[in-house]
């Protein structure tokens, strides 16, 4: 069983368009984290949710939404999408924030924006 | 705000050897966790081991293990008897050790490690 899932793996799309990329996690996790790496593969955090509540936005812009319906899931819709936008996102999730829990990775969605 | 460098961009080492990947640190933070996670090809971001700041014992993993240096801030990964499955990337990570960190990860810019037959 995968423990964080994300859909989907390769999304390209035309600048402008609107996107959604979906995590799951089956682990139980109190808190989820969605991380964006760059062309350069640097990594930084973009959204962090606990028990469905928004804890951390890293000055992200406005056009990214991110959305939790549940604990299990931790959804991030694009709107007016940039070419500056193309990079890989990880979603990840972790026991619980605050502390130093693991945190488990999901395999990544590549977006390329063209 | 905390930083975390990696100033190898690439290292290579030959299959059974043992290589040793950088890492420093800036923080004003007493209490804090490091991490180094493994990125294959594949893309896949793996845990390899976790240090806690307040621990003078170095951490170890089978064939990975850290040399903590707190006074110097330094964080380095020793791989000993490398694998061709240590070929990935790794990254160095930073977190306050706070109610307030949320879990936050403050990365490193990476190693490419490859590792010939």
């Amino acid at each position: 069983d995968t423990a964080v899932s994300q859909t989907p793996k390769y999304l390209v799309t035309q600048m402008g368009n609107d996107k959604s990329i979906k995590c799951e996690q089956n682990l139980g996790h109190d808190t989820m984290y969605w991380y964006k790496q760059d062309s350069k593969k640097f990594l930084k955090i973009m959204f962090s949710y606990n028990n469905k509540e928004l804890i951390i936005n890293e000055t992200v812009p406005n056009r990214f939404s991110p959305k939790s319906p549940d604990k299990a899931h931790l959804n991030l819709h694009i709107n007016s999408l940039e070419l500056g936008d193309s990079a890989v996102y990880f979603c990840a999730s972790s026991r619980a924030s605050g502390g130093a829990d693991t945190q488990y990775f999901g395999p990544g969605t590549r977006l390329t924006v063209l | 705000a905390q930083t975390v460098t990696q100033s190898q961009p690439e290292m290579s080492v030959q299959e059974a050897e043992t290589v040793t990947l950088s890492c420093t640190y800036d923080t004003s933070e007493n209490n804090y966790y490091l991490f180094w996670y493994k990125q294959p090809p594949s893309r896949q971001m793996i845990l390899v081991i976790r240090q806690e700041a307040y621990k003078q014992q170095n951490a170890t993993e089978n064939r990975f293990s850290v040399n903590f240096q707190k006074a110097a801030k330094s964080f380095s990964l020793k791989i000993s008897d490398s694998q061709l499955g240590d070929t990935a990337m790794y990254f160095c990570a930073f977190m306050k050790l706070a109610l307030t960190s949320y879990g936050k990860l403050t990365f490193g810019q990476g190693t490419i490690l490859t590792v010939h037959p």
